[in-house]
């Protein structure tokens, strides 16, 4: 098993610009989130998908798109990229389908620069 | 909303020494405490987790002890090691549906050798 992999590692974009971040698990988890960390700062939850089906917005959402295209993949999206923007994303997911678990398994995260 | 607060910042140990952090949460019927190590430039990692209906939990040179009523919970390492340095994460998870985490703010632990 891979566990949680995220595409791209590694990221410049100048001011305005739109990306898309993916993600992907293989543990058969129902719920999946990202986070952004800022440097020296902790995990801060930007969205999350209980479940297939149904997004949430989380602590700070502004500037943010998600989609979770199916029960493995959650994407995040973002519009028009600014400065403050600048931070290492990580996506993470827990649940298993049977038995349910709370604790959350991290991608290795993509680190992104805005000019 | 659930908040959490996490000390110190930062920690320096002498080898073999014990290093202790402190959480506390905000939302009473929080029922999920895990911890997490993350290293420079990895992901975060899980390394022990205590749920509400337990006071401790140990595994090997780390243990988690909660207190409900005071709504606080702490991260022991003993015997610290080299390997033991980098940031700690504590988390709760609150009400909120989708096993929603909040995170405490981290401390980076520096074990001098």
């Amino acid at each position: 098993n891979a566990g949680v992999t995220q595409t791209p590692k590694f990221q410049v974009l100048k001011t305005g610009q739109s990306m898309t971040l993916q993600c992907a698990q293989d543990m058969n988890h129902n719920s999946m989130y990202w986070y952004r960390q800022d440097p020296g700062m902790g995990l801060r939850l930007i969205y999350y998908s209980a479940s297939e089906g149904t997004t949430d917005k989380g602590e700070v959402p502004n500037g943010y798109n998600v989609s979770r295209l199916n029960k493995r993949e959650f994407s995040l999206r973002l519009e028009s990229a600014a400065p403050s923007q600048t931070s290492v994303y990580f996506c993470a997911s827990s649940g298993l389908a049977a038995g349910g678990t709370d604790t959350q398994y991290f991608g290795p995260g993509t680190r992104l620069t805005v000019l | 909303g659930e908040n959490v607060e996490q000390h110190p910042s930062t920690l320096s140990v002498q080898e073999g020494d014990s290093a202790v952090i402190k959480c506390t949460y905000s939302d009473s019927a929080s029922n999920y405490f895990p911890w997490y190590k993350q290293e420079l430039g990895k992901r975060p990692q899980l390394i022990i987790d205590i749920r509400s209906n337990v006071g401790e939990k140990k595994d090997q040179r780390i243990a988690v002890t909660l207190n409900k009523t005071a709504k606080h919970f702490s991260l022991h390492i003993t015997e610290t090691q080299p390997e033991d340095s980098a940031v700690y994460f504590c988390a709760a998870k609150g009400r909120a549906a989708g096993n929603k985490l909040t995170f405490g703010g981290g401390t980076r632990v520096l074990v001098k050798p």
